[in-house]
């Protein structure tokens, strides 16, 4: 079973300023077709995860530009240019290149 | 993209069986695979196994493997999940997600087990 572990576990951020939380995975992640089954979610309170990048780097449908995801191999970023009040939550990444499927423990994204 | 509705909570006691459902609209329902997972209180999600709602075809976490099974009723587009022998550590909201990618999720269903 592949590892995913997330820094940092918390992440208090003033409004307008940048974000960032990486994640490592025990293993590579390219899958034997050539792709990087990498992903980011978010959770609020309450509701259940939302997918926000996949792929590494591609935003999935309606997410904002102020989100991007990088990375290659094992260790993966998701980095928010300018923290909006509607981005607290929980961020999870995800790995679905080998089952069982795997997530980071978690980032509590909050402001300070 | 498609929409998941997931049945409503349950209370189960040590031993019994739970039958969590979700309805797929929005999309061509045999061309996405359909996959289940779990949510303890603070805890990271669990994959608990997938089913191909085109074929059948359903692959199960080992750790769930013998206490769970995945259906679909193809006509109904609606997959099912039943985890059986249930314990304490089952309580949790168990969610179905869309695609291989886990792009839409239900709205998760909350199941308790308490005596």
């Amino acid at each position: 079973e592949i590892v995913m572990t997330q820094t940092p576990l918390s992440s208090p951020v003033a409004l307008g300023q940048p974000a960032s939380i990486s994640c490592r995975s025990s293993q590579r992640l390219v899958h034997s077709d050539g792709k990087t089954y990498f992903s980011w979610l978010h959770q609020r309170p309450g509701q259940p995860p939302r997918l926000l990048i996949y792929e590494i780097s591609n935003r999935f449908s309606g997410v904002p530009d102020r989100f991007s995801g990088s990375g290659a191999g094992t260790d993966f970023t998701l980095k928010i240019s300018r923290v909006e009040a509607e981005d607290v939550g929980v961020y999870y990444c995800m790995q679905v290149t080998q089952f069982p499927y795997t997530f980071g423990q978690g980032t509590k994204l909050e402001i300070k | 993209q498609g929409q998941l509705v997931q049945s409503g909570a349950e209370v189960k006691k040590p031993g019994a069986s739970v039958k969590v459902s979700c309805k797929a609209s929005g999309y061509s329902f045999t061309t996405y695979a359909i996959h289940w997972l779990r949510q303890a209180p603070g805890q990271r999600p669990e994959w608990m196994g997938w089913i191909n709602a085109g074929n059948g075809v359903t692959k199960y976490s080992q750790r769930f493997q013998g206490r769970v099974t995945i259906t679909r009723d193809s006509p109904a587009t609606t997959v099912y999940m039943e985890l059986r022998s249930l314990r304490s550590e089952d309580t949790s909201v168990y969610y179905c997600a869309k695609g291989w990618g886990l792009d839409i999720w239900g709205q998760g269903t909350t199941v308790i087990v308490s005596s």
